[in-house]
This record gives C-alpha cells, structure tokens and sequence, in this order.
C-alpha cells in the first residue's frame, strides 16, 4: 500500500481492559507522529519517533499510554486500563526527513471503551 | 498555542473560488505553511505547503504575502465533495531536527461548499 496503514479500523474494548493499536508508515519514511482526536475536537499530539533517536512523548496524556516502534517501521500506541475518556480516533502519521517535508496520516484507528 | 489566526467558517458556491485566509503574524523565518483538510473524522488530508514563494499543485494553490505574515488557499472550482474542516499550520523546519517537527493544530475553518 501506498499510504500510512492503521488496525485495527475499530476496537471496542471494556473499561480496564488493554488495548494495542499499529501503524504501519510509508515505506522509506523515518519520522512517526501519533495524535488522537476525540468526538468534536481538535488533534491533540501524543508522541513521535525519528530514526534511532530517543522518542518525543511529551504529548502522552498520562503512564498509562506508551509507544513503541520495532526497527524503525511499525509503531504500536498501547493504552493500559482503558478508560473511557480514552475513547477517541487515534490518528498515525509519518514522513521522510528533510526541509519542509510532507507529514501524511493514516485513517485512524477509533476506539470506543464501554 | 496555536500560531495562526483563520475565520471559523466559511461558505463558497459549487463551481465558485474558494479563498481561505490565515493570519501567521509571528512566523518566524525557518516556518513553513501547511494546510490540511479533515473531512468528518477522517486523517487529515494534506493539501499544499510553503515558505515564500506561491505554490500551486493539483488540488490548490497557496499566496503567501511577501512579509510573509499571512496566506490564502485558494481552491479553484469548489465541488461539494470539498466541505471539510481546513487547517492552516505554522510548521518549523531545521536541519538539526532532521526537518522534522509535530504538527499542531488549531480549530481550522469549516467550508461549506453550497449546491
């Protein structure tokens, strides 16, 4: 595929319970953004990975959401205990390095906790 | 703290011009302008970005004013298929940051194209 690939397209999961999303970027693309986006409201910036170097995470609203990304392609965004303010469409995107480059999103993955 | 000042929303006629405006009055010189647009809950969708000079692609073109201070997307011949959310972004940009710096969004401008 052509663009930034997400699954799953929708999760349902219960309160406390765990919950994993992936991402998989734009082949050739070292830098990986991802945000969430609640109903009616704005992207809110929750990590980013570029290359080797040590993460961006100052966007993770609390411990119980990490990140990681394995050989500096796929990403999972994991969401411990789930609550259901953490109910919202998780948006990846990534892109290649240089000036002025162009960041491309994927289609979101959204998750709703019950 | 977002950098950039856009209307709320907007309505333009099917087949008409589309000008969106944004205000940037402190961009600083390394800043580049993006615009996104979000069609209900989807990804953002890019559209066109730049530094100085105008640019033009496919789906739209970008005036920036020569200080630099504000810009106007312009979509040509606006279809219905164009109602979005419309996002103006002040990106920074530096060879120490590899070029890569986080989006951050603001509340953009809701067109509304009208049969």
């Amino acid at each position: 595929g052509a663009g930034v690939s997400q699954s799953p397209s929708n999760k349902v999961t219960e309160k406390g319970k765990d919950v994993e999303l992936r991402c998989d970027p734009i082949s050739g693309h070292t830098a990986l953004y991802w945000y969430r986006q609640s109903l009616g409201q704005g992207l809110e910036f929750l990590i980013y990975f570029q290359g080797n170097s040590a993460p961006d995470k100052s966007g993770l609203p609390s411990d119980r959401f990490s990140a990681e990304r394995t050989g500096g392609s796929v990403s999972t965004l994991t969401i411990q205990r789930t609550q259901q303010e953490d109910s919202a469409v998780y948006l990846c995107a990534s892109s290649k390095t240089g000036l002025g480059n162009t960041i491309y999103f994927g289609e979101g993955s959204w998750l709703t906790v019950v | 703290d977002a950098k950039t000042t856009q209307p709320t929303s907007m309505d333009c006629a099917e087949g008409r011009a589309a000008n969106l405006p944004c205000n940037h009055s402190t961009i600083s010189g390394n800043e580049y302008v993006y615009w996104y647009r979000q069609i209900h809950s989807q990804g953002p969708q890019y559209i066109i970005h730049g530094l100085k000079n105008n640019e033009t692609n496919e789906m739209a073109s970008l005036i920036i004013t020569e200080d630099r201070k504000s810009s106007t997307l312009i979509l040509p011949h606006a279809t219905l298929r164009d109602t979005a959310v419309y996002y103006c972004i002040v990106r920074p940009s530096s060879i120490s940051n590899f070029g890569n710096e986080k989006l951050t969004f603001g509340t953009g401008t809701r067109l509304t194209i009208i049969p």
